[in-house]
């Protein structure tokens, strides 16, 4: 079974441009989950969709947007980067509804701000 | 807030037994602990998690507290490739809810050591 994935691996961009990131959930589940981890600091969860929808926001600026497309896959949009936007943005996935278990998480993607 | 505390860092011999501690002394009654690791520059993995009752799976065992306020996980037979850190996290679920994502803490360093 594939795992969550994650495109592109590496992202460079300047101050000032706009970033997407992809990801791609384990099939068969229907929530998704954002993280950032900037270097030195912990885990920040960005945005959860389940079902299409954006279900709770981390304490991020609006320029952190996103959305879920029909086949579950999501996109996590950066608008007007700055330096400090440069981390590891990592997706996870789980299943919907009333089971438990833990989520699956991507390899991520290293998004880097010149 | 992360509702967990965690040692910052621990070590531990190669083949023997590592067991990190956590403390959540204001746990719900609803909600589970679970356990992730990252070793570095990869997404967390899902190790574990469990309610009140121990818990063992292919990866570790977990044993938690009769009153709940704290628990251990086990790893029986450390290896190199277990060098990573180790995430302690309170939650409910099932991932429905007004919170299905992680709240992540800063974690124990774990590092074997030949």
């Amino acid at each position: 079974e594939a795992g969550v994935t994650q495109s592109p691996t590496h992202l460079i961009k300047t101050r000032g441009q706009q970033a997407t990131l992809r990801c791609s959930p384990i099939s068969g589940h229907t929530s998704v989950y954002w993280y950032q981890q900037a270097l030195g600091l912990g885990l920040q969860f960005l945005l959860w969709y389940d079902e299409g929808e954006e279900r709770n926001r981390g304490n991020f600026p609006p320029r952190f947007s996103g959305r879920q497309f029909p086949n579950y896959s999501s996109e996590l949009n950066v608008n007007a980067l700055e330096l400090e936007d440069s981390a590891l943005y990592l997706c996870a996935s789980s299943p919907g509804g009333s089971t438990s278990g833990g989520e699956f998480f991507g390899p991520g993607t290293r998004l880097t701000v010149l | 807030d992360a509702k967990t505390t965690q040692p910052p860092s621990m070590d531990c011999a190669e083949g023997r037994a590592a067991n990190l501690p956590c403390n959540h002394s204001t746990i719900s009654g609803n909600e589970y602990v679970y356990w992730y690791r990252q070793i570095h520059s990869q997404g967390p993995q899902y190790i574990i998690h469990g309610l009140k009752n121990n818990e063992t799976n292919e990866m570790a065992s977990l044993i938690i507290t009769e009153d709940r306020k704290s628990s251990t996980l086990i790893l029986p037979h450390a290896t190199l490739r277990d060098t990573a850190v180790y995430y302690c996290i309170v939650r409910v679920a099932p991932y429905g809810g007004s919170q299905g994502n992680l709240i992540f803490g800063k974690g124990t360093k774990l590092s074997v050591k030949p």
